[in-house]
């Protein structure tokens, strides 16, 4: 069973739409995080959060805004959509932010077109 | 900006090995991953380095040199398999952010 769950797996979006990007983790992890992949392009540490509060965001845009109802939840709005914004969505959790071990491991990422 | 480096492409043969290269210039460290990284797919993690070194863990082993910012992983008796891309990550002291490399990609030809 996938530990990690993200929904939807694609979605197309037409230019200045809203959507929300879903992250489930069933790891019993405390910390979350969103990263961007773009073609061509390193993945791109967007968020880190422990246990639901914001600990890091390197994300330039207040555009995209994580939302976290539960602890082993991490959503990502994205709001006024740009082609640009066209990339693989990862989530990632771990057991804790601070520990020298505490290894990411990566949900299966959602897709975005901005048409 | 963090500059963590990789080349782009690495070809080698079935049955023989592979090392992959990472420099990286950041303003703080507190270890280096290693993923895999099938096209279309979530990056898996192989390894994690913080001690200056060889780390053998058979198919994979990682090497670290603090001092000079270089890291590789090694991978021995290649298979078809194998192909894929490998990202070199460097942990950052603050909330466990990582910096990733663009990635190599690795291609075993028979």
């Amino acid at each position: 069973d996938p530990k990690i769950i993200q929904k939807p797996k694609y979605l197309v979006a037409v230019t200045g739409s809203e959507k929300i990007l879903i992250c489930e983790q069933y790891l019993g992890h405390n910390a979350m995080y969103w990263y961007r992949q773009s073609a061509k392009k390193p993945l791109e540490f967007m968020f880190s959060y422990s246990y639901q509060k914001l600990m890091d965001n390197q994300t330039a845009s207040s555009r995209f805004q994580p939302q976290s109802s539960k602890k082993n939840h991490l959503d990502l709005q994205i709001t006024a959509l740009k082609p640009d914004d066209s990339a693989t969505y990862f989530c990632a959790s771990s057991q804790r932010t601070g520990g020298s071990q505490d290894t990411q491991y990566f949900g299966p990422g959602t897709r975005l077109l901005v048409l | 900006g963090q500059g963590v480096e990789q080349p782009d492409n690495l070809m080698s043969v079935e049955g023989t090995f592979a090392r992959v290269n990472c420099t990286y210039s950041t303003s703080g460290f507190n270890g280096l991953s290693w993923y895999q990284q099938r096209e279309g797919h979530a990056p898996v993690f192989l390894s994690y380095v913080v001690l200056d070194g060889l780390k053998d863990s058979g198919h994979f082993s990682t090497f670290l040199s603090r001092s000079n910012g270089y890291s590789y992983l090694l991978l021995t008796e290649l298979q078809i398999k194998d192909s894929a891309s490998y990202l070199c990550a460097v942990r950052m002291p603050n909330y466990n952010v990582l910096y990733f490399g663009s990635g190599t990609k690795l291609t075993v030809e028979p």
